[in-house]
């Protein structure tokens, strides 16, 4: 069964600075996607990056890029130049290429220090 | 930019009542979903839907949950029989088909909370 883990519940940053979110998957599928959810605390789930895993190249967002690691099957975030805005709860999730439902980790807690 | 709405943004029942959480998914979009998340755990499938038939469901979603699509428009979920462990923010999302290359879209999510 495909597994996603999130390994730090919590993390703080200095605003401007940089975080990296880590995250690592199971599975044993060729044909995946990962994403980057952010939850604020209004706690509407927004999408804030996406990877396709047949790409070698890292997805990139703005302020915001990963870390896609195929091999050691890890996809951290890392938030650049850190805003107020950016604090909120970071999901990863994982989806089979073939199958329509997410598979999200726990959750981690950023949050951003003035 | 197009959106998912969800109604109500919180509701409150009594153990054993029933409720509908109700969801409008974006227009064009085919594909349906309801997602659930336990105060302080991680967000968990329920069910997926699609040419108004379930395609597939979580070990979750048991005979006491249902989906329906009434009028074109509306996705419901309904739960027959509350329990307090039902208590939990619900999201609803769509796809303009099959995720993974196209992106899932959620709304702002529906408070259920059990007493």
């Amino acid at each position: 069964a495909q597994t996603v883990t999130q390994s730090q519940p919590e993390m703080s940053v200095q605003e401007a600075e940089t975080v990296t979110l880590s995250c690592t998957y199971d599975t044993s599928e060729s044909d995946y996607y990962l994403f980057w959810y952010k939850q604020p605390p209004s706690r509407q789930m927004i999408l804030v990056i996406r990877q396709e895993a047949y790409k070698q190249q890292n997805a990139t967002e703005n302020r915001f890029s990963v870390n896609f690691q195929k091999a050691a099957k890890s996809f951290s975030l890392k938030i650049s130049d850190s805003q107020l805005g950016d604090a909120a709860m970071y999901f990863c999730a994982y989806i089979r290429g073939s199958q329509g439902n997410l598979i999200f980790g726990k959750g981690t807690k950023l949050s951003v220090k003035p | 930019e197009p959106e998912v709405t969800q109604t109500p943004s919180h509701q409150v029942t009594q153990m054993g009542q029933e409720v509908i959480l109700r969801c409008v998914p974006i227009s064009n979009h085919l594909y349906f979903y309801w997602y659930r998340q336990i105060l302080g755990q991680k967000v968990e499938f329920l069910v997926s839907f699609y040419n108004n038939e379930i395609s597939e469901k979580s070990e979750i979603f048991d005979d006491q949950f249902s989906v329906e699509r009434p009028d074109g428009s509306n996705f419901t979920l309904k739960i027959r029989s509350t329990k307090l462990e039902d208590s939990a923010m619900y999201f609803c999302a769509s796809s303009p088909d099959r995720i993974g290359a196209n992106v899932l879209t959620f709304g702002a999510g529906s408070r259920l909370t059990v007493l």
